[in-house]
């Protein structure tokens, strides 16, 4: 596609709720990043994909997060029995490859809006 | 990663050259320095990167110091439409993870 694109771009929830967030990355990219930005503050990582590998899972606050990406290409962030303090914009982010040196450029799509009520 | 520090805010008068300091003391020799910038409540947009020599885009320029340990990005004909957060960030360029790690950043609000 031309850029990335996340869908929904809002979602309202009640506490407890699972909710899941979808990412379609650039076609060509092959690493896809999630982060999360509370109100006010910049992005914070929480975990990303090499094609289907997800090597890095730090960033994610509890076991109550996942992260999938089957097929290398469109991603899924779960979050379940969703809680208050997960209110926040996820954004997507994908580039197109690791080992490439300096050049590394992120691309953000629009982010997801969660509250949780 | 190494730690970013930059001012909270700044201003600057359009058509000026806006100059956005960051100190990266800690910053090894395999570090590079990113620059993202983020316009209200969009997605962070990259602008520039460089590891020792000064780089110049269409966007903006980067100015490295000898050591390294700080920078600063030139938008050299500030418009409104440059009004936003600003980070820098330093990061292994080869790193396995590429993951950004974004501080507070710098608001910059260009002024009539």
């Amino acid at each position: 596609g031309a850029g990335v694109s996340q869908s929904p771009r809002y979602k309202v929830t009640k506490r407890g709720q699972d909710v899941t967030l979808r990412c379609d990355p650039i076609s060509s990219h092959a690493t896809l990043y999630w982060y999360q930005q509370a109100l006010g503050q910049g992005p914070e990582f929480l975990t990303y994909f090499n094609y289907e590998a997800q090597p890095d899972k730090s960033g994610l606050p509890s076991d109550r997060f996942s992260a999938e990406r089957p097929e290398g290409s469109i991603s899924t962030l779960t979050i379940q029995r969703t809680e208050q303090r997960d209110s926040a914009m996820y954004r997507c982010a994908s580039s197109l490859a690791l080992g490439l040196g300096g050049r590394n450029e992120q691309f953000f799509g629009p982010g997801t809006r969660l509250t949780v009520l | 990663d190494a730690k970013t520090t930059q001012p909270p805010s700044m201003d600057c008068a359009e058509g000026r050259a806006a100059n956005l300091p960051c100190n990266h003391s800690t910053i090894s020799g395999n570090e590079y320095v990113y620059w993202y910038r983020q316009i209200h409540s969009q997605g962070p947009q990259y602008i520039i990167h460089g590891l020792k020599n000064n780089e110049t885009n269409e966007m903006a320029s980067l100015i490295i110091t000898e050591d390294r340990k700080s920078s600063t990005l030139i938008l050299p004909h500030a418009t409104l439409r440059d009004t936003a957060v600003y980070y820098c960030i330093v990061r292994v360029g080869n790193g396995n993870t590429g993951k950004l790690i974004f501080g507070q950043g710098t608001t910059l609000q260009v002024k009539p």
